[in-house]
């Protein structure tokens, strides 16, 4: 089966500026997390959704992220505007269910604020 | 809240040593323990994972045994080689989240 996507790979953008990225997890997978690296640190817990629905959003740093999942099925995580300290590798992760369960990682999106 | 502590890198060793990467963690409750290593230019792989204590999970020659007395869940390789240049996180899943140390990146030279 196909594992998690994510798309772009790298984006450039300057401060100020919107950038959305796409994450497809694995089909059947209800459960869908957005991760982020800042800076080489370790990597942060932004939010889970389960099908549609935002189960946990506490990691979201600020008001400047959006995420959505219409349909359950594909999520999109947008910035704006973004701020140089947005910079760092966003990763998606999907899994079947919620609880002890393997999250399966996408290879992540580079961002890059200038 | 939940946290994940990791042996601070970088680590460079030659082909064939042994691999020690150690990782404590704080949790409530009874979380699953992971280790997932990031190759360059690649995702995040899972390594290794347990869920119960005395658990042990191995991949790959590499071996990390969930000690609850000790809350920690050290990864080992008797003898690494070149290709298992990478980065590792350890990790810990609970209430629906992961929860990463800073990841170790380690270097193996001929």
């Amino acid at each position: 089966e196909a594992g998690v996507t994510q798309f772009p790979s790298h984006s450039v953008i300057e401060k100020g500026q919107t950038v959305t990225l796409r994450c497809d997890p694995i089909s059947g997978h209800d459960n869908l997390y957005w991760y982020r690296r800042v800076m080489g640190k370790e990597i942060k817990f932004l939010l889970h959704f389960v099908k549609e629905s935002k189960q946990d959003e506490s990691g979201m740093p600020n008001n400047r992220f959006l995420a959505e999942r219409t349909g359950g099925t594909y999520s999109t995580l947008k910035v704006q505007p973004a701020e140089l300290e947005d910079s760092g590798v966003y990763f998606c992760a999907s899994s079947r269910t919620s609880y002890g369960e393997t999250q399966y990682f996408g290879p992540g999106t580079r961002l890059l604020v200038l | 809240g939940d946290s994940v502590t990791q042996m601070e890198g970088p680590v460079t060793l030659s082909e064939e040593a042994f691999l020690t990467i150690n990782c404590t963690y704080t949790a409530t409750g009874y979380p699953s323990l992971f280790w997932y290593v990031q190759y360059p230019g690649e995702g995040l792989q899972l390594l290794l994972k347990a869920t119960k204590a005395d658990d042990k999970g191995s991949n790959k020659g590499f071996e990390a045994t969930y000690r609850k007395e000790t809350t920690s869940f050290h990864l080992e390789k008797g003898s690494v080689q070149v290709s298992d240049s990478a980065v590792y996180f350890c990790a810990l899943g609970h209430a629906g989240k992961s929860t990463f140390g800073d990841g170790t990146t380690l270097t193996v030279k001929p």
